[in-house]
């Protein structure tokens, strides 16, 4: 079945400082796509980026980057020189392809990201 | 992106009573959905509501406790009935960007508290 691991529950980092939070996934499909997501203490969930299976390419936008490793099944998120505002929880999520031809998306626990002043 | 707004923001409701949470999309989209996020959880997908026709059902969700209505493509609700506090999450709807494996948009969901 599928699965996405957010092993780190919370993370506390002083502001300034880079933090990389971790993505694991299991998946049976030979496409997927991979997601993450910023949800803020207001609530709303903010799509940052989706990524395939075939692209393996490292991406980076502006303070934040993304390492995907199809090898180990990491998809991995780095914020460098973190500020207060990046406090949120963030999730990964990972696609499943049905038999209907449609998809459905698994998200993963979430990391609680604390930046300190 | 679509603007989403969902009604109402929060509520407190009583045990046993219903309540019905609306969804509303500023353009036409095909797929909506519905899900579910326990105090401190992760998401969960309750449902995906297709216009036209009967919702889809994820596993462990019914439509006698969660009817959905999805009359055309830019509206959906979803009605959280008979509840109990296990019921109390933030639902929140979503749409799909584009294709199928697009991103999804989320509204900025609804806050249930059942006492």
């Amino acid at each position: 079945a599928q699965k996405v691991t957010q092993a780190q529950t919370e993370i506390s980092v002083v502001e300034k400082e880079d933090v990389t939070l971790d993505c694991v996934y299991e998946t049976r499909d030979t496409t997927y796509y991979l997601f993450w997501y910023k949800q803020p203490p207001s609530g709303e969930l903010v799509f940052l980026i989706r990524r395939n299976s075939f692209d393996e390419q490292n991406e980076i936008s502006g303070r934040y980057s993304w390492n995907f490793q199809k090898s180990t099944s990491s998809f991995n998120f780095t914020i460098t020189a973190s500020q207060v505002v990046d406090s949120a929880v963030y999730f990964c999520a990972l696609s499943e392809a049905r038999t209907s031809g449609t998809y459905k998306y698994i998200f993963g626990t979430g990391t609680r990201l604390k930046v300190l002043a | 992106s679509a603007v989403i707004s969902q009604k109402p923001s929060r509520d407190i409701c009583q045990r046993g009573t219903s309540l019905t949470i609306q969804c509303q999309v500023d353009s036409q989209v095909t797929m909506m959905f519905w899900y579910r996020q326990q105090p401190g959880q992760s998401l969960t997908l309750i449902a995906t509501a297709n216009q036209g026709s009967e919702a889809t059902y994820e596993s462990g969700f019914v439509i006698d406790k969660f009817p959905i209505s999805r009359p055309n493509l830019t509206f959906s609700t979803l009605t959280v009935s008979n509840m109990s506090p296990e019921d109390s999450s933030i639902y929140l709807c979503s749409l799909q960007a584009g294709g199928l494996v697009s991103e999804q948009f989320f509204g900025p969901g609804t806050r249930l508290t059942v006492l």
